[in-house]
């Protein structure tokens, strides 16, 4: 199993353009989820999803969308990229809302807006 | 709304001495906790994840335990190695299975 990958691993963005982060699981694992790392901080949880076509939002939702229509891809869009959105970008997924199934996490997306 | 925090910020020690990291959360009414690695400009690696009706996790010279009375959980690392330096990392799960994450602790191991 190749886990839960990442599209592209670095991204370079003009503020106002839009763009679209790839994440792929070969896990069959039902909950997905995206999440956004600044520097020196921990992860916040942008969006998840817990199953194809059931998507909600997380701590910080607001300049981004998301889509899932199938159980492996749960993209994250970019409309109109803002300095702010400049972070490290993490997809995870885990096999059930259970308390005993861990998260896995992809490499991660370093974004720069400018 | 919980709020997760880990003291240091980082932390240096000589290579075979003990480390001891520290989490604390506001909500204790938190399903599990899982503490993760993570190198410089890579993802999160999980290392252990203790279940609220759990008190401790042991893996290898990994050790977690979870007090959920006084909100606080604490990764020990037994022999430390250069290998262990990372930031490592707690989150604790609410409902649904989402997590809120500590800032971290930049963990340096000195040969």
């Amino acid at each position: 199993n190749a886990g839960v990958t990442q599209t592209p691993k670095f991204r370079i963005l003009k503020i106002g353009q839009s763009m679209t982060l790839q994440c792929t699981q070969d896990m069959n694992h039902n909950y997905m989820y995206w999440y956004r790392q600044d520097p020196g901080m921990g992860l916040k949880l942008i969006y998840y999803s817990v199953g194809a076509g059931i998507t909600d939002k997380g701590e910080v939702p607001n300049g981004y969308n998301v889509s899932r229509s199938t159980t492996e891809d749960f993209p994250l869009r970019l409309e109109l990229a803002a300095p702010s959105q400049t972070s490290v970008y993490f997809c995870a997924s885990s096999y059930t809302a259970q308390s005993s199934y861990e998260q896995y996490f992809g490499p991660g997306t370093r974004l720069t807006v400018t | 709304k919980q709020e997760v925090t880990q003291i240091p910020a980082a932390l240096s020690v000589p290579e075979g001495e003990n480390l001891v990291l520290n989490c604390s959360f506001t909500d204790s009414a938190i399903y599990n906790l899982q503490w993760f690695r993570q190198d410089p400009g890579k993802g999160l690696t999980s290392l252990l994840l203790i279940q609220s009706s759990q008190r401790e996790q042991t893996s290898g010279r990994l050790n977690a335990s979870l007090d959920k009375s006084s909100g606080r959980s604490t990764l020990y690392i037994a022999a430390s190695q250069p290998g262990d330096s990372a930031t490592y990392l707690c989150a604790g799960e609410a409902a649904g299975n989402k997590l809120t994450f500590g800032g971290g602790t930049r963990v340096l191991v000195k040969p």
